[in-house]
């Protein structure tokens, strides 16, 4: 059983490029998250789905895009990135239920040289 | 918006003793959840406990256990008998009950473990 399962572990961009963190779930839960954590700062939530098809803006949405179209994957976009989008991503998937844990990928270290 | 907050940016504590981390909470809530994750140096979240807010007994899992403080909105985790494997940094989480409910974490405790 994998998990969730992010592509890449680590990558540098320069300014103005883009890229797609790719994020995957096995585990057939509604619920995927994404979230960006800054150096001494805890995790903020960039975007979430609570299924196929819908997503929603987070805390801290601008310069990224999400989109599921299935219940496995949940690319995270990032068009001209900037260099105050240098952090660590997560992503994570949870069943649905509040109480429920949610699973957290090993995270993407990204670098906006 | 709820707010979660972590007042002790590291902690240090001897192998085999107990330590306790803080955490406090906002929320005009009266149905949640709160967690506590451990993140290690491999960055992978890994949660440690949880609570439901409506049970008045505290969580246990093994050597970790919380003080939940509904009232004062606190929520404080206990580790006993700590071993060099506990070394991480701590994120107290919060989650209303309900759909569509996120996660919204304090910005994390780290803790170092002595000889």
């Amino acid at each position: 059983n994998a998990g969730v399962t992010q592509t890449p572990k680590f990558r540098i961009l320069k300014i103005g490029q883009s890229m797609t963190l790719q994020c995957t779930q096995d585990m057939n839960h509604n619920y995927m998250y994404w979230y960006r954590q800054d150096p001494g700062m805890g995790l903020k939530l960039i975007y979430y789905s609570v299924g196929a098809g819908i997503t929603d803006k987070g805390e801290v949405p601008n310069g990224y895009n999400v989109s599921r179209s299935t219940t496995e994957d949940f690319p995270l976009r990032l068009e001209l990135a900037a260099p105050s989008q240098t952090s660590v991503y997560f992503c994570a998937s949870s069943y649905g239920s509040s109480n429920t844990e949610a699973f957290f990928g090993q995270g993407t270290r990204l670098t906006v040289v | 918006a709820q707010t979660v907050t972590q007042s002790q940016p590291e902690m240090s504590v001897q192998e085999a003793e107990t330590v306790t981390l803080s955490c406090t909470y906002d929320t005009s809530e009266s149905d949640y959840y709160l967690f506590w994750y451990k993140q290690p140096p491999s960055r992978q979240m890994i949660l440690v406990i949880r609570q439901e807010a409506y049970k008045q007994q505290n969580a246990t899992e093994n050597r970790f256990s919380v003080n939940f403080q509904k009232a004062a909105k606190s929520f404080s985790l206990k580790i006993s008998d700590s071993q060099l494997g506990d070394a991480a940094m701590y994120f107290c989480a919060y989650r209303r009950a309900g759909t569509a409910s996120k996660l919204t974490f304090g910005t994390g405790t780290r803790l170092q473990v002595t000889l």
